[in-house]
């Protein structure tokens, strides 16, 4: 069956870079379009951006220039680093695969808390 | 970038009332919108996409339409399973989620 998992650094620095993984399976990198979603302590849902099943990516202009989403298709990973963080970054990160334009799947998320 | 105004930020009621949430898009997103259930430490579970389409396992108390630029999400007959936040998410751009709508018992 279609399972995305998170995995990350419970805590990180502030100005400092978070990587999370988002390793799938039931389905291929190749076929689905995967996404990052995040929320923070309380608070609403917020898109970050996609990796495109062929490859590409889109990416929340609110984000600019601090995040970069890759993959790696031979491990089923799908890879989140955003830099300079700030504690408002602080977040349960998501990431969810595509279905008809929706978010159908979703990791269970990692909660990940940027400390000064 | 489009977005997406949600109301109300929360909601009261009482099991077997109807309830709706509205969602206004800034611009006209097609029908792009779908409709997350979330529950306190869950990752959402998508209900509606396509603005009325239910998806499998969604009971049928759950409805949704729209056009243009305005949305709702009804829930008839609220259960206790019910309460929860709710979210609507439009798909026609990029995407962008609404504020969300925290459903709670009187």
């Amino acid at each position: 069956q279609v399972q995305l998992k998170e995995t990350g650094p419970d805590l990180v620095q502030l100005t400092q870079t978070l990587s999370i993984t988002c390793t799938v399976s039931g389905f291929s990198l190749t076929t689905y379009n995967v996404h990052w979603v995040r929320q923070p302590p309380g608070k609403g849902l917020e898109w970050m951006g996609a990796m495109w099943n062929g490859g590409g990516t889109d990416y929340n202009s609110a984000f600019k220039s601090r995040l970069s989403i890759s993959r790696d298709t031979s491990k089923s990973q799908v890879f989140l680093k955003m830099n300079s963080l700030q504690t408002d970054d602080t977040a349960k990160y998501f990431c969810a695969r595509q279905l008809g334009g929706a978010f159908a799947y979703w990791g269970q998320g990692t909660l990940v808390t940027v400390s000064s | 970038d489009i977005q997406m105004t949600q109301s109300p930020p929360s909601l009261s009621a009482s099991l077997g009332d109807k309830v709706t949430i509205t969602c206004q898009a800034s611009q006209n997103i097609n029908k792009y919108i779908a409709w997350y259930q979330q529950k306190p430490g869950k990752a959402p579970r998508l209900l509606i996409r396509y603005t009325s389409t239910l998806e499998s396992g969604t009971p049928s108390r759950f409805s949704g339409s729209g056009s243009g630029r305005d949305y709702s999400f009804s829930i008839s007959n609220v259960e206790s399973e019910d309460i929860a936040s709710y979210y609507c998410l439009q798909y026609d751009n990029l995407w962008t989620f609404g504020g969300g709508t925290k459903l709670e018992l009187k």
